[in-house]
């Protein structure tokens, strides 16, 4: 199994250019999300799917950040224009419900993207 | 309150050593806990689920107390390939799949 795969493994930009990180989920996970891990506010949910479709975006930290998954196996996270506050490694991870259907099953995490905006 | 807090460390350990952390949570309703480790500049990886009977794997050992809203991960006989960042990760009941993710407790193991 390749596990979750993510690309660039480290991207640096400058202000105000577009990014945009890349994610393919397990197969067979109908779960992803995408997560931002800074020293200063730890791991923190910016949105997930189900089934391609957004569920819940409420982490989105603003407009500029928008996350599509088109479909099962490709998802990704565009920063434009991208801003030095967003440095930061960006967490891609995938799931699937339990055997019993009844709760989602624990997250298998991408090797993430390492952000400096210059 | 944070929804769920982590000492940060660093508990900084002799081999051999017990090491035990907690990890407090905010929302009565939370259905699932897990315990996650993290290696410097790695991904989170999931070290085992928190049973509300308690789980032991090998020398690591994870206990939940609902009534105090509290996990606890045990570490026996620490070695050193152990240190590393550990994370509880809490996920609510009802519907909604919001994992929220401690800060971590920072782990050291010397000789």
């Amino acid at each position: 199994d390749a596990g979750v795969i993510q690309s660039p493994r480290h991207e640096v930009t400058e202000m105000g250019q577009e990014v945009t990180l890349r994610c393919k989920p397990i197969s067979g996970h109908d779960y992803l999300f995408w997560y931002r891990q800074t020293m200063m506010r730890g791991l923190e949910l910016l949105i997930y799917f189900n089934n391609n479709v957004p569920i819940d975006d409420s982490g989105m930290p603003e407009d500029r950040f928008s996350a599509k998954m088109p479909n099962a196996s490709f998802s990704t996270l565009k920063i434009q224009p991208s801003e030095p506050r967003d440095s930061a490694v960006y967490f891609c991870a995938s799931s699937s419900l339990t055997s019993g259907g009844d709760w989602v099953d624990t997250q298998y995490f991408g090797p993430g993207t390492r952000l400096t905006v210059l | 309150r944070k929804e769920v807090e982590q000492d940060p460390g660093p508990f900084n350990v002799p081999e051999g050593a017990t090491v035990a952390f907690n990890c407090t949570y905010s929302n009565s309703a939370s259905q699932s806990f897990f315990w996650y480790r993290q290696d410097c500049r790695k991904e989170p990886k999931l070290l085992m689920s928190v049973y509300s009977s308690g789980n032991e794997d090998g020398r690591f050992t994870a206990q939940l107390n609902r009534a105090s809203q509290y996990i606890s991960l045990l570490i026996r006989d620490s070695k050193l390939s152990d240190s590393a960042t550990y994370l509880c990760v809490v996920i609510p009941s009802g519907g909604s799949y919001i994992p929220t993710f401690g800060r971590g407790t920072s782990l050291i193991v010397h000789p």
